[in-house]
């Protein structure tokens, strides 16, 4: 699996747009990259996938410029609910079955 | 409801007393795995299981142990518990084996273990 980079942490205030990007840089031709979230006393839950370009669900966006060896989840004006872990995964779509999470991105939204 | 379901949430107790800690799915996943999260270190994978009677080593296994003897049940062993194994524990699952990385991992509410 390729090894990813996250900020330790980021702050915002309510009602901002915010962006974690996440470092990959040994991003194989393969890989997919998954972004999850982390509430505390919970266990992670999966927010959006993507492969190259833009993608976009009800809860985030997330981006990867053409060389995809970066990519940077956006949550669109946030609330303090969104106050959480947020982990950036890529991996195989061809069965690497280990999976490895890394020590996400902690982001605390200000009211 | 969908979920996984992780028992006891909250357990101390001693040194060398082996302990089991169930996981179960109720949405006929083949993957199911379990993590520890501690802090400063993230999530790391300790054991997966790609199917029945198919287990795998993570990349902490040391002092735990799995089996996996039904699709549903995923227990984790510790044998003789030790003080480096106080943490957080997650167990998941995902539909299919095979490319894993691309499913979505469903966690459980996790358990907190303290080894005194």
């Amino acid at each position: 699996l390729a090894k990813t980079t996250q900020p330790i942490s980021m702050d915002s205030y309510e009602g901002q747009e915010v962006n974690i990007t996440c470092s990959h840089n040994n991003i194989a031709t393969n890989d997919y990259i998954t972004w999850y979230q982390q509430f505390p006393s919970q266990g992670p839950r999966f927010i959006i996938q993507g492969y190259k370009t833009k993608v976009t669900n009800e809860v985030a966006s997330l981006f990867i410029p053409a060389d995809r060896k970066s990519s940077t989840l956006s949550l669109p004006r946030v609330s303090l609910s969104d106050t959480a872990v947020y982990y950036c995964l890529v991996g195989d779509y061809f069965g690497n079955e280990k999976l490895t999470f890394g020590t996400g991105t902690r982001l605390t939204i200000i009211p | 409801e969908a979920q996984v379901t992780q028992n006891p949430r909250y357990l101390i107790t001693v040194t060398g007393k082996k302990l089991t800690v169930t996981c179960s799915q109720n949405m006929n996943h083949e993957y199911m795995s379990w993590y520890r999260q501690d802090p400063g270190l993230g999530l790391r994978q300790i054991y997966y299981s790609m199917n029945v009677e198919v287990t795998d080593k993570g990349d902490v296994p040391e002092g735990y142990k799995v089996s996996r003897k039904e699709k549903r049940n995923f227990p984790l062993i510790l044998e003789s518990p030790s003080p480096n194994q106080t943490s957080l524990y997650f167990c998941a699952s995902s539909l299919f084996a095979g490319s894993v990385a691309h499913q979505p991992q469903h966690f459980g509410d996790g358990t907190r273990l303290s080894i005194l």
